[in-house]
């Protein structure tokens, strides 16, 4: 089994940029593709980012994944950030058999 | 275009067995869809409970696997979870979603992602 941690919460300003981190606890980030949804509040989760760096069709591109090998971790970074980018944002992966997502970040955009 | 619909109580006693169906239309059985259940706690985050494959296969959390059966009817057009001896811890909004493999058989889809999500149903345990 593995998990996948991510901060409770990040704060930034509009118009900024914010990354959010998704570190792996066991196996490596690389093995198998990291995804990424976004979650308001009464609705169900959207995703932003699918293998790791891809986004789906009606995305903006500011929104943008990568992974880092070295500390075994996926980012999502999203800049000149909008006041409607406030949202709970939720890394996922898997294992081949198994899925996690992670405990999920909350985007205050202040 | 592929649509989700959860159904099923919204109220299952301790002990007893929690029951849901989730209907789909819109979508053909290609091979690359993995329907999935996964459930959300009052104010918390996403949890995975399980999902089936086109052939019947299904893969359950670590967590729930001994308590836990996705089943897919393909001739009605709609997958199912039960999950037995629930607790309080239970509660959650249970959604159905469609996880697809690393291609798209049919139509559009999201690669190795969910890319279709029920509205969620809310189910809660108590006496």
């Amino acid at each position: 089994n593995f998990m996948l941690t991510q901060p409770h919460s990040v704060s930034e300003s509009p118009g900024k940029t914010v990354t959010i981190s998704c570190t792996r606890s066991s196996g490596s980030i690389a093995s198998n593709f990291v995804q990424w949804y976004q979650q308001r509040p009464g609705s169900s989760p959207t995703t932003v980012i699918y293998e790791d760096s891809q986004r789906p069709s009606g995305v903006p591109d500011r929104f943008s994944g990568s992974i880092d090998t070295s500390s075994n971790s996926a980012s999502l970074s999203i800049s000149g950030l909008k006041t409607d980018d406030e949202a709970d944002y939720y890394c996922q992966s898997s294992d081949g058999t198994t899925v996690a997502f992670g405990g999920g970040t909350k985007l205050n955009v202040l | 275009q592929v649509q989700l619909q959860e159904s099923g109580p919204g109220l299952v006693q301790p002990s007893g067995t929690l029951s849901l169906t989730c209907a789909v239309s819109g979508a053909s059985y290609s091979g690359s869809e993995l329907w999935s259940w996964v459930r959300q706690a009052p104010g918390k985050g996403l949890e995975w409970i399980g999902q089936i494959y086109h052939g019947g296969r299904a893969d359950y959390s670590p967590s729930l696997w001994s308590r836990v059966t996705i089943s897919l009817d393909k001739s009605k057009n709609q997958f199912s979870l039960r999950l037995k001896f629930v607790t309080a811890a239970d509660t959650a909004v249970y959604y159905c979603a469609r996880r697809n493999r690393g291609f798209c058989g049919g139509g559009s889809c999201i690669p190795n992602a969910f890319d279709i999500w029920g509205q969620g149903t809310m189910v809660t345990v108590s006496s």
